[in-house]
């Protein structure tokens, strides 16, 4: 089945530096990406929705000048938080799906991102 | 009101038992349902999509939408241990790849040997 990459599984960093997270459809394309967080035992918030070769839609309160979103590609998503801070510590899951599909079961998820920033 | 309303729970159930997982809804332009089942530490795998009020089964595995009364629910029969996870019930206003999702706040199940 279709696979959605996320890299990198973990990630460590101290405060006040950068992280990228990378979001990878491996075996299709997809024009819309959707970035996630988890805070634990807490439900999956949206942040903002990537699109392809074109600005991303942020969710309202979600800061789009510290997390820069960037779809260079039909099968490439990145998010940077900027300027990390402990309370930026999360779960970061991207969603794909399929282009042109008409139906929701071709939305996949990458296995997330766990962020600690220390 | 929010959205999506789900019971966190947690569920605690013997193995064998049927599982029963609910959500509520109120914005009636809800017309795509999502059934997604997330492991410690793991995204989200769908289990079950559906668009259209009443049930659709596979496997072991029912989802019921009643779009009269807002309400969706997820069915399973012979839970096993290996069950154990959140449930999230999620829903759309569109059934296209770009339409966001709608989340629930997720029911933790454990299934009991």
């Amino acid at each position: 089945g279709a696979v959605v990459s996320q890299h990198p599984s973990w990630v460590i960093c101290k405060s006040g530096t950068s992280v990228k997270i990378e979001c990878r459809s491996l075996d299709f394309q997809a024009t819309t990406m959707f970035w996630y967080r988890q805070f634990p035992k807490q439900s999956l918030m949206l942040m903002a929705t990537s699109n392809e070769g074109s600005k991303a839609t942020y969710e309202q309160g979600v800061e789009k000048d510290k997390f820069l979103i960037n779809h260079a590609s039909l099968t490439l998503s990145t998010l940077t938080v900027t300027s990390a801070h402990p309370e930026d510590s999360s779960f970061y899951i991207c969603s794909a799906g399929a282009q042109g599909a008409s139906s929701g079961n071709t939305i996949y998820f990458g296995e997330g991102s766990w962020l600690t920033v220390v | 009101q929010k959205e999506v309303e789900q019971d966190p729970g947690p569920l605690s159930v013997p193995e064998g038992a049927i599982v029963s997982l609910n959500c509520t809804y109120s914005n009636s332009a809800f017309q795509y349902f999502m059934w997604y089942r997330q492991y410690s530490r793991k995204g989200p795998e769908l289990l079950m999509y559906t668009y259209s009020s009443g049930n659709k089964e596979d496997g072991r595995f029912t989802a019921q939408v009643d779009k009269s009364s807002k309400y969706i629910s997820l069915f399973i029969r012979d839970s096993q241990p290996s069950d154990s996870a959140t449930y999230l019930c999620a829903m759309s206003k569109g059934g296209g790849s770009n339409y966001k999702l709608t989340f629930g706040k997720g029911t933790l199940l454990t299934v009991n040997p």
